[in-house]
Parts: structure tokens; sequence; C-alpha cells
């Protein structure tokens, strides 16, 4: 599976949009763009996925290069319980589903 | 809805015990896994599951066992446990099942928090 890249961590206010990058310069033209979250304390969370279109679902929006070597995850806006750790990881066509976490975004929240 | 339940959510394990940390679902998913996260580190796998009575091994599958007898259970057994083992353990589970696995989300457990000591 490709790599991808994101910033250490980010910081936010409380009720502002939140634009989270991914970079993944090598993803191939099957691998799916997934973004979980894991809270502290809890398991990870499915946030949304995507191919090539933008998506929109009740958590976010993603957004995604049209050479689709980058992706941002957008959180409209934010609230205390939006602060964890957010991971975009790459699965291929071949993949058994086994999920590749990096070290991910750590979103500080500030009300 | 449950979705993906573990059990238990913490235990102390003295060196050389064994344990069967459970994971069950509820969402008739045929895809699941088993993962741990050491402190401060991203998840690594350690086995999965296709189906009921199949299973692989995944990154990090020493000192654990696995077995898959219906499509709601999967447990991880820890044999002769080791404090290289102290960690936190997720189960998680997807559709599969002849659609497109790199285009299914994974549903994860709350986890279990393993001490050994």
């Amino acid at each position: 599976d490709a790599k991808t890249t994101q910033p250490n961590s980010m910081e936010s206010n409380e009720e502002e949009p939140v634009h989270l990058p991914c970079n993944h310069s090598t993803i191939s033209g099957t691998d799916y763009i997934h973004w979980y979250r894991q809270l502290p304390s809890q398991g990870p969370e499915y946030v949304i996925h995507g191919l090539t279109s933008n998506v929109n679902n009740r958590m976010a929006s993603l957004a995604i290069a049209e050479d689709r070597k980058s992706s941002t995850l957008i959180l409209h806006r934010a609230t205390l319980r939006d602060a964890a750790v957010y991971y975009c990881i790459l699965l291929g066509s071949g993949n058994t589903g086994k999920l590749i976490f990096g070290q991910g975004t750590t979103l500080q929240v500030k009300p | 809805n449950a979705g993906v339940t573990q059990t238990p959510k913490f235990r102390i394990l003295k060196i050389g015990q064994s344990m069967t940390l459970q994971c069950t679902q509820d969402m008739n998913h045929n895809y699941m896994y088993w993962y741990r996260q050491d402190p401060g580190m991203g998840l690594k796998l350690i086995y999965y599951s296709v189906g009921a009575g199949i299973t692989d091994k995944g990154e990090v599958p020493n000192g654990y066992n696995v077995s898959r007898s219906t499509t709601e259970d999967f447990p991880l057994r820890l044999e002769l446990a080791a404090p290289s083992q102290t960690s936190v353990y997720f189960c998680a589970s997807s559709r599969g099942g002849g659609v497109t696995l790199s285009n299914q989300p994974q549903h994860f457990g709350d986890g279990t928090r393993l001490s050994i000591l």
C-alpha cells in the first residue's frame, strides 16, 4: 500500500472549519482514500472515504485533488469532541482490508 | 445496534498466564481483524479472518492464536503472556463478501486494555 504523509499536529478554534491535509504522491489508480479518527481512550472511528470524487457525509467532507496525489478532510464546524488523532490511509484493490496506521494528525480544538 | 463488542475492557495478567480476548459483531460482516496499539503508536495488525473457518497472520502474530468458528465471533488467545504483550487490543470488522473490500469501512470495538506484570 502506498504511503501517506500528514502534519503531526494542528490547532483549531471551536465552531470554525478545519482542513486536515494528506499527501499520497505514490497512490495507485485503484487505491481508496480512507480517513479514521481516534478519540482519547477509544477505538478508531471511521470518518469518510473516497476514490476520485469529493465525498460528503454527516461527519465531514473529503476533497480529493484532481491528480489524486493529495486529499483534505474538512470538518465544517469543529467541536471540542472533534479533538482526536486523524489518520489518512490508502487501501488498494488487492488489500485484505488491513489498515496501516501511521502517526496521524493530532487535532486540538480550542474553546 | 451493538456493532463490535469486546470483552473484557481491562485485564491484568501475570507473566506466563493465558487468556482469551473476546470479540463479537452483529453486523453479519465477513471480515474481522485484531490489532494492537502500543502507547503513542499506530495500530498494528495481529491476525485477520475472511470468513468462518479461515484465518491468516498479520504483521505481528507471534505469541497469539485465533479461531473463527462462527461469522459473529473472533476470539484472540494469548497462551504464555509476556510483558511485551502489554497493549490495547482492538477488534474490527468489515463487510467483505464479494464487494470491493477497499471500498468498505471498518468498524472497531472499544478495545481491551491488557497489562502483563
